[in-house]
């Protein structure tokens, strides 16, 4: 296993088109994290999984967001209807969690522009 | 409002002198605190981390130092080499529920000159 993988790399579409991007965590990770990525700003915090359970998705930025990740494996965030303002990188992580000490795995995001 | 403030965008430095990344915060809850590096194109990757219980942690060239009376960490890195030209995030978290999601500054730009 070399790590989170993210697909497609890059993405552009057309305002209003829906988008699906997939994230492959580290497999004997249990926690999977969705995060956007503006220019000049850290990462923002949209949602993550324990297994198959979003345990957090208040965050996502409008019902337009949804995350799923069936059979707690893989996870795929979809943003329907895009927006220019939906331009961003967006990175998924992965972690394995022992407690409070634990650090975050990034995948190399897939970079969406809305045109 | 950020929690989480990495004030200076950039640094620059010579190779083999001191890099010193600062990161403040403002969220008293927070009491576990990492630092990523990200190069272009790529993820963050994690570097390393601290708990509030201690006030300094040490991997190699890099050393965290936390001072939680000024809600302040830092970042040394020595020697600086220019491979460690990157961005470098600050990150806290907070036991809120036991989640710890991570909360990012805005990144410092670190630049070390041969």
């Amino acid at each position: 296993d070399t790590g989170v993988s993210q697909n497609p790399r890059h993405k552009i579409t057309k305002r209003g088109q829906n988008v699906t991007f997939r994230c492959d965590p580290i497999s004997e990770h249990n926690r999977l994290y969705w995060y956007r990525q503006t220019l000049g700003q850290g990462p923002e915090f949209l949602t993550y999984f324990q297994n198959e359970a979003q345990l957090e998705k208040s965050r996502l930025l409008s019902d337009r967001f949804s995350a799923e990740r069936p059979k707690g494996s893989f996870s795929t965030l979809e943003i329907q209807r895009t927006e220019q303002g939906d331009s961003a990188m967006y990175l998924c992580a992965s972690s394995l969690v022992r407690g409070p000490s634990y650090e975050q795995y990034f995948g190399p995001g897939t970079r969406l522009t809305v045109t | 409002d950020q929690q989480v403030k990495q004030n200076s965008p950039s640094l620059s430095v010579q190779e083999g002198r001191i890099s010193i990344l600062n990161c403040d915060y403002t969220n008293s809850m927070f009491d576990y605190f990492l630092w990523y590096k990200k190069y272009p194109a790529e993820g963050p990757t994690f570097l390393i981390s601290i708990s509030s219980i201690k006030d300094k942690n040490e991997d190699g060239r890099f050393t965290v130092f936390l001072n939680k009376s000024a809600k302040h960490l830092s970042l040394h890195i020595v020697p600086s080499q220019p491979g460690d030209s990157a961005v470098y995030f600050c990150a806290a978290s907070g036991g809120s529920g036991g989640s710890y999601i991570p909360t990012f500054g805005r990144g410092t730009s670190l630049i070390v000159h041969p």
